[in-house]
Order: structure tokens, then C-alpha cells, then sequence
């Protein structure tokens, strides 16, 4: 039972342009969502994050808009650039379970910027 | 270093036997969590330490699965009598402290790189 799903697996965006990775999630108990980036051998590095009490979060290119009531969430990047050619994990988490803030991934999307 | 570090990087075990991964968190992280990525998959979430307790170990898939913190810094995961559906990186993530930061915002979990897990 998949309760966070990216059903994108792959993206391709021109440079400059917008990039737009799309998250669906199921568990209406998620109260706190996030956005992180995964190169090859490394680790997934934190991008950007969104309670539920917000409906858009912005930082610098990147904006993470929520959906509640339709259990959505995307992340635009623009403009877009080359560096951005990565792998992007959708999480969310229970924000109130006494600290246990254990993330729900999705299965990612590949994002690949042309030149 | 200043981030989370993880060793060793690559790990082939023959089927049967037992390996230990291990996780350095980053100096002054509270939380301490152990994640599996399967080929193609995301991160599952496999146990939780708040300093040495281990809170949650409802990801852990089976009983040959343990985990430990004992001085509630260095973590180590271990995998008794190895199965081949157990390759995978294995991800661990450190975050400063439990609760929220505050403005409504979780504390960021940092990753380490990963330990890939090869079983034959």
C-alpha cells in the first residue's frame, strides 16, 4: 500500500524552463511534507518542506504548493538549470507523533534539465 | 567531517551470513533514524533512536533485523543469515532534536551516503 505515490518516473524540461514533479498521497493523518534531491552515491539532500497549515512555501526557484483536500502536492523549479538533473523523493510525515518525525517516501522522479 | 558518514560504502555477503552496517550521526543529533531503498524504490523506514531508546522499530522486516545505539551516538544495523531480498542501500538520517523547530517547521534529517548491500 503505497500512501505517498509520484507517478512520474521520469521528466524531461528544457533549461529555463518550469519544472513541475507531482505527489499524491492517501494518509490523511501526513501532516508535514517534503521535497528531497538525490544524486547518484549520495545520500537524498533536503530541498524544501510545507505543514499542512500552508497551502505554498517558497525558497528562492523552488515553490512547493499543498492540496489538502485533494491529497496533492508538486514542486516547481524555475527557471530551470542543468544542476537540477536529479532524482526527487516526495515524503511526508505525522509532524505531531511525539517526535517520531519517521518519513513515508514516494518511488521519485527523474528530473533531467536539457541544455 | 560534518555530515553523516556511513561504512562501508559497498558490502557483498554471501547468503547466510551476517553483516553489520554502520552510522555515524552528525555530533549533537538527538534523532537517528535507519532507512531501506530497494532498486527503483524510495527509502522505507526500517527503526527510530531518540538518543540511546530505540522508540519505533515497526519497519524492521524481520527478526534478523536488529539495531542499536548504545551510548546514543554511533548506530549500528545488523542483518543475521542474509537473504538476497535483502540488497539494498540501507539510509541513515540524523536530525537535531524531536519535536518541531518551531514556525511550524520538523527538524531536517540529514542523510548519510548509504551502504549498499549486495547479497549473493
Amino acid at each position: 500500500d503505497q500512501q505517498v505515490k509520484q507517478n512520474s518516473p521520469s521528466l524531461s524540461v528544457q533549461e529555463g524552463r518550469i519544472s513541475i514533479l507531482n505527489c499524491d498521497y492517501t494518509n490523511s493523518m501526513f501532516d508535514y511534507f517534503l521535497w528531497y534531491k538525490k544524486y547518484p552515491a549520495e545520500g537524498p539532500t533536503f530541498l524544501i518542506s510545507i505543514s499542512s497549515i500552508k497551502d505554498k512555501n517558497e525558497d528562492g526557484r523552488f515553490t512547493v504548493f499543498l492540496n489538502k483536500s485533494a491529497k496533492h502536492l508538486s514542486l516547481h523549479i524555475v527557471p530551470s538549470q542543468p544542476g537540477d538533473s536529479a532524482v526527487y523523493f516526495c515524503a511526508a510525515s505525522v509532524g505531531s507523533n511525539f517526535g517520531n518525525e519517521k518519513l513515508t517516501f514516494g518511488t521519485g522522479t527523474r528530473l533531467t534539465i536539457i541544455p | 567531517g560534518a555530515g553523516v558518514s556511513q561504512s562501508p560504502r559497498y558490502k557483498v555477503a554471501k547468503r547466510g551470513q551476517d553483516v553489520a552496517l554502520r552510522c555515524d550521526p552528525i555530533s549533537g543529533h538527538v534523532s537517528l533514524f535507519w532507512y531501506q531503498q530497494a532498486l527503483g524504490q524510495g527509502p522505507e523506514f526500517l527503526t527510530y533512536f531518540q538518543n540511546e531508546a530505540q522508540l519505533d522499530k515497526s519497519g524492521l522486516p524481520s527478526d534478523r533485523f536488529f539495531a542499536e545505539r548504545p551510548e546514543g551516538s554511533v548506530s549500528t544495523l545488523k542483518i543475521q543469515r542474509t537473504q538476497q531480498e535483502d540488497s539494498a542501500v540501507y539510509l541513515c538520517a540524523s536530525s537535531l532534536a524531536p519535536g518541531l523547530a518551531g514556525g511550524g517547521k520538523a527538524h531536517e534529517q540529514f542523510f548519510g551516503p548509504g551502504t549498499r548491500l549486495t547479497v549473493l
